[in-house]
């Protein structure tokens, strides 16, 4: 059983690049690793999704190590509309037990 | 707009009521999934249907139920509610059966019970 373990909060400055790292040392060997991000009473909003090595889009870039038992969600130039819970999730599909946990989540403020 | 819609938005209730929560999908999603966030809470997973059938089940309580119609539009039942129960319900939708996939958040249902 996959469990998740991130900072609770993080603090930065628009223009820097802030990296927030889950832990997942449990992981199984079908697992992918995603990040959401969440605002205020708004569903949360898929950013990326991985399994290993190194995976980039265009609003982040994701860094899993070879043992895969961490990840890091790298957000470039941060502006204060990235403020939000950042949501690490591991799925684990299984036949007859079916797991989705979500991680506490990262509190990320973004100060001018 | 993530394409998926919930009612109602908001729900004030009594102890002991009994409301339901509804959800349709994005166009062309074949999988439907409910959380529940409370205050300052991580998001838990309920459960999730697929093609109208039950195909995972979290920490879903024995007072809540939910199903899925063959519209693939599904609802979520909440009976003898409790204070406790006071929370967002979130539904998401994926196109394939299993998770790993991207989901699409609709905008919630706020649950306040008096």
């Amino acid at each position: 059983l996959a469990k998740t373990t991130q900072p609770i909060s993080m603090d930065s400055y628009e223009g820097q690049e802030v990296n927030i790292t889950c832990s997942h040392n449990n992981i199984a060997t079908n697992d992918y690793i995603t990040w959401y991000q969440q605002f205020p009473s708004q569903g949360p909003r898929f950013i990326i999704q991985g399994y290993k090595t190194k995976v980039t889009n265009e609003v982040a870039s994701l860094f899993i190590p070879a043992d895969r038992k961490s990840s890091t969600l790298s957000l470039p130039r941060v502006s204060l509309s990235d403020t939000a819970v950042y949501y690490c999730l591991v799925g684990t599909p299984k036949v007859d037990n079916y797991q989705l946990i979500w991680g506490a989540g990262t509190k990320l403020i973004i100060k001018p | 707009d993530s394409g998926v819609t919930q009612t109602p938005k908001h729900l004030i209730t009594a102890t002991g009521q009994r409301v339901t929560l509804r959800c349709s999908p994005r166009s062309g999603d074949l999988s439907v999934y409910w959380y529940q966030q409370s205050l300052d809470q991580g998001l838990q997973f309920l459960i999730q249907y697929y093609n109208g059938e039950e195909r995972a089940k979290g920490n879903i309580l024995e007072r809540f139920s939910a199903q899925q119609f063959p519209d693939l539009h599904s609802e979520l039942n909440l009976s003898s509610l409790e204070l406790g129960d006071s929370a967002l319900y979130f539904c998401a939708s994926s196109v394939f059966e299993v998770s790993l996939e991207e989901q699409y958040f609709g905008p919630g249902t706020r649950l306040t019970v008096t």
